[in-house]
This record gives structure tokens, C-alpha cells and sequence, in this order.
């Protein structure tokens, strides 16, 4: 089993929807849980972070983590084509240097 | 002003040859790395350096070679290449301490023919 799993799509939805993206994860010592997106032939950007438990909102964006089941969510309300890319979880141990286990991608593409 | 950039951002090159790949980050950051995505767009890391002393060697073929010459800049070197060693090559860094997630460069697509 790999440590991180997420599910790689691709998924398409039209513009205005709420998108869900979630991973799943073995390692119990992950405490940190980050979103990175990626548009084509760039690299990834650090779209939002979080530490332990929870949820986190910006703007659109809602990070969730669920510890207890293993399971991290990314919600995307009122979607627009400019999300369209690909959406990749990350997570690790400890914060600062420590290296970072990703997904393995979900490609997203919003529909005018 | 990039944060971190990488030279070059292509390079096709034939089977056997050695290429080098160059990584310099203007954010004061401790930390550099770097990352392999493969075609599937699994990105995997490598090595990690924090202040010039590598810390992080994952299980990759001894071919490859990193170098970070100061904190700021970290180069990986690959010998005799492989057709499997086709795929886009990320750097990043981060701070050594407190603050979390990296900051990525723009990659390099290497491909081998």
C-alpha cells in the first residue's frame, strides 16, 4: 500500500460547481497535510496547508483533515476554468524540512 | 524575481551522455531538493540538502550525483543516461524550521532518445 493514495481522475465539472479532491493516507506519524496545485508544464504551488485536525478556509478553498479515518478532502466552491489543473496532496511528519510524500495527482479541468 | 529557478528548462540529450541541471532560490531558505515527476505526474523526491550537508538520499541509481556548492544553489549532475531517466525534474526549497511547504521552480523536462 502506498503511503499517500489519491485518486489521479481526470475530473471534469462545469463551471460553478463544488469540486471535491481527497486523499488518503497509512503513515499515522503524518501531521502536516498540504494542497498543491499545478497548471501544465509548471511546478506545483503550495495552494493551502494544515496542521493536524481540521478544517482551513480561503476564499473558495476549504482544507479539511480527518485524522482518525486517514482522510484529507480539498473543496473548491463556485469553480472557474482558471482551477482547471492538477491538484496534488502532500504531507509529512514534521514541518520545515522534513520531505514531503505526494498523491499522485488529480487533473482537474472546469468547463465554461 | 523568480524564487527558484532551474536551467535548463529542456534538454533532450542521447542515451550514454552525461547533463547537469542547475538550481539557484533567492528566498534565504536552508533547505533544497529534488524532486522527479514521472509521466504519470507522481512526483517523487531524491535528495534533500539543508545548508550545503545532504540529508535526504532516497533510493536513487548512484548515476546521479547532487551538489550544493551554498544554500542557495543546488545542481544534480546525472551519468550515462538512461531512456528511463526521461521525466520533468523539479527543485524546491524550504525554510529548515518552522513554516512549512515548499516552494517549487519550474522544472526541467529531460528526455532521453
Amino acid at each position: 500500500q502506498k503511503e499517500v493514495e489519491q485518486d489521479p481522475g481526470p475530473l471534469s465539472v462545469p463551471e460553478g460547481a463544488i469540486v471535491s479532491l481527497n486523499c488518503t493516507y497509512s503513515n499515522s506519524a503524518f501531521q502536516y497535510f498540504m494542497w498543491y496545485r499545478q497548471y501544465s508544464r509548471k511546478g506545483p504551488e503550495l495552494l493551502m496547508y494544515t496542521y493536524s485536525s481540521g478544517n482551513k478556509e480561503d476564499g473558495r478553498f476549504t482544507a479539511q483533515v480527518d485524522k482518525s479515518s486517514k482522510y484529507i478532502s480539498l473543496f473548491i466552491r463556485d469553480s472557474q476554468p482558471s482551477d482547471s489543473a492538477t491538484y496534488l496532496c502532500a504531507m509529512s511528519a514534521r514541518g520545515g524540512s522534513e520531505k514531503l510524500v505526494f498523491g499522485k495527482g488529480m487533473k482537474l479541468t472546469v468547463n465554461p | 524575481d523568480t524564487a527558484v529557478s532551474q536551467t535548463p528548462k529542456y534538454l533532450v540529450t542521447q542515451m550514454g551522455n552525461d547533463k547537469s541541471i542547475k538550481c539557484e532560490q533567492n528566498l534565504g531558505h536552508d533547505t533544497m531538493y529534488w524532486y522527479k515527476q514521472d509521466s504519470k505526474k507522481f512526483l517523487k523526491i531524491m535528495f534533500s540538502y539543508n545548508n550545503k550537508e545532504l540529508i535526504i538520499n532516497e533510493t536513487v541509481p548512484n548515476r546521479f550525483s547532487p551538489k550544493s556548492p551554498d544554500k542557495a544553489h543546488l545542481n544534480l549532475h546525472i551519468n550515462s543516461l538512461e531512456l528511463g531517466d526521461s521525466a520533468v525534474y523539479f527543485c524546491a526549497s524550504s525554510p529548515a524550521a518552522g513554516g512549512f511547504g515548499y516552494t517549487f521552480g519550474s522544472g526541467t523536462r529531460l528526455t532521453v532518445v
